[in-house]
């Protein structure tokens, strides 16, 4: 059982262009999550979403899309990146929306 | 706004005691919850709490005070493997986890 696995685990990428973060789910959770991780600070909701076919946006959404065509995927887009996007990236998922949540293993993301 | 507080770090000796704090305010409550981060890794789930009290698991207990807006997070018998960070995450009236910024736990042989 893999459980949430991440792609790419790493990405060094150049300012201006567009990326993909994927995140993909086995648990047949509802809820999914996306989350930046900078130092110093507590984790930041980026998106979310309750069940497929719906997302919302969290703390920081401004420059990140997200999509939920099914339960278990829920790829994260940074349209044009900035280097103020360079972050550890989590995807976490829960079976609803006041319970433990399970994190993907995180993808380190630098912008240059 | 929403706040959660924790100390930065946290030294302590293996084998010993440690209580880490957390103090939160919150637009509503719907619970708390504790995650522990070893370096590089992924967070993982060790507590909720949603009630006054002590809920106890092994080595780790959580405590949670409503009224204070206050919960800690008490480990015993300390290992080398508990070197960590330990987030504390308040769940709001949105049901949206508010996360503290950690607490990373040193511990000495």
């Amino acid at each position: 059982i893999a459980g949430i696995t991440q792609a790419p685990t790493s990405q060094i990428l150049a300012a201006g262009r567009r990326m993909t973060l994927r995140c993909t789910q086995d648990m047949r959770h509802n809820a999914m999550y996306w989350y930046r991780q900078d130092l110093g600070l507590g984790l930041r909701l980026i998106h979310y979403s309750n069940t497929a076919g719906t997302t919302g946006k969290g703390e920081v959404p401004d420059g990140y899309s997200v999509s939920r065509a099914n339960t278990d995927d829920f790829p994260l887009t940074l349209a044009s990146a900035v280097p103020s996007q360079t972050s550890v990236y989590f995807c976490a998922s829960s079976d609803s929306m006041n319970t433990e949540a399970f994190f993907g293993q995180g993808t380190r993301l630098t912008v240059v | 706004g929403q706040n959660i507080d924790q100390p930065t770090e946290m030294t302590a000796t293996e084998g010993a005691i440690v209580q880490i704090n957390c103090t939160y305010q919150t637009s509503g409550f719907n619970g708390l919850f504790w995650y522990q981060q070893h370096a590089g890794e992924a967070p993982t789930f060790l507590s909720y709490n949603v009630l006054d009290g002590l809920e106890e698991k092994g080595r780790f207990s959580s405590f949670l005070s409503r009224s204070k807006g206050y919960s800690y997070l008490l480990l015993k018998e300390l290992q080398m493997k508990d070197s960590a960070s330990y987030l504390c995450a308040v769940m709001d009236s949105n049901y949206q986890l508010i996360w503290g910024a950690g607490t990373k736990l040193i511990i000495k042989p």
